[in-house]
């Protein structure tokens, strides 16, 4: 059983388009990190959130956070090749607690 | 600015043999990992430590060891190599985010 659940699993879209990737729990977390995964490479930290409702953007992606801090979305507005990869989020239920990672999102943004 | 770096990258071993997966960091951050990655499965937390001296199991220590004798290294090993070992392997240290390492891909038959 999966702490976070993340969704979909697989996500192939063309160049362009907009999308949203999901990552939920039953648990609260104190705060929630997205990373993103290329081939062959370890996962690489895009954006930390810690307030309920919080929003945070980056360029082309926007990350929130729930207002109860059980979940959390990724929306990446007009895809391109460069966005294709394995996208992790991973939550800690308390300060200085480890990580928990969720099984990811693999994106295929296609030219 | 190296961050992370494990060695080696791909390693095969028989099954029984014992191999040390190397990590080491240039960051001084005094917290470090080992995470093992299943397709499908995210990543599960082996071994963890806050410090030089410290370490700690995490989800899936069984047939694993490690050692920090130093703030910079954190080994990983392996000994009795399993096929439920094959996996790919990383080591990451955290400072208000992880900083991981490129992987060490290892194939136990």
């Amino acid at each position: 059983t999966q702490l976070l659940e993340q969704s979909p699993q697989f996500l192939s879209i063309q160049e362009g388009e907009n999308l949203t990737v999901y990552c939920n729990s039953s648990s609260v977390f104190s705060s929630l990190q997205w990373y993103r995964q290329e081939p062959g490479e370890g996962p690489v930290l895009l954006v930390t959130v810690v307030t309920g409702g919080e929003v945070k953007k980056l360029k082309r992606l926007t990350f929130q956070f729930g207002d109860a801090r059980k979940d959390s979305s990724l929306h990446i507005t007009a895809a391109q090749p460069g966005d294709t990869g394995l996208y992790l989020c991973a939550g800690a239920r308390g300060y200085g607690q480890n990580f928990v990672f969720g099984p990811g999102t693999r994106l295929s943004a296609l030219p | 600015n190296a961050g992370v770096t494990q060695t080696p990258k791909f390693r095969i071993l028989k099954i029984g043999q014992s191999m040390t997966l190397q990590c080491t960091q240039d960051m001084n951050h005094n917290y470090m990992y080992w995470y093992r990655q299943d397709p499908g499965m995210g990543l599960k937390l082996i071994y963890y430590s806050v410090g030089a001296g410290i370490t700690d199991k995490g989800e899936v220590p069984n047939g694993y060891n490690v050692s920090r004798s130093t703030t910079e290294d954190f080994p990983l090993r392996l000994e009795l190599a399993a096929p439920s070992q094959t996996s790919v392997y990383f080591c990451a240290s955290y400072s208000g985010g992880y900083t991981f390492g490129s992987g060490t891909r290892l194939t136990v038959v």
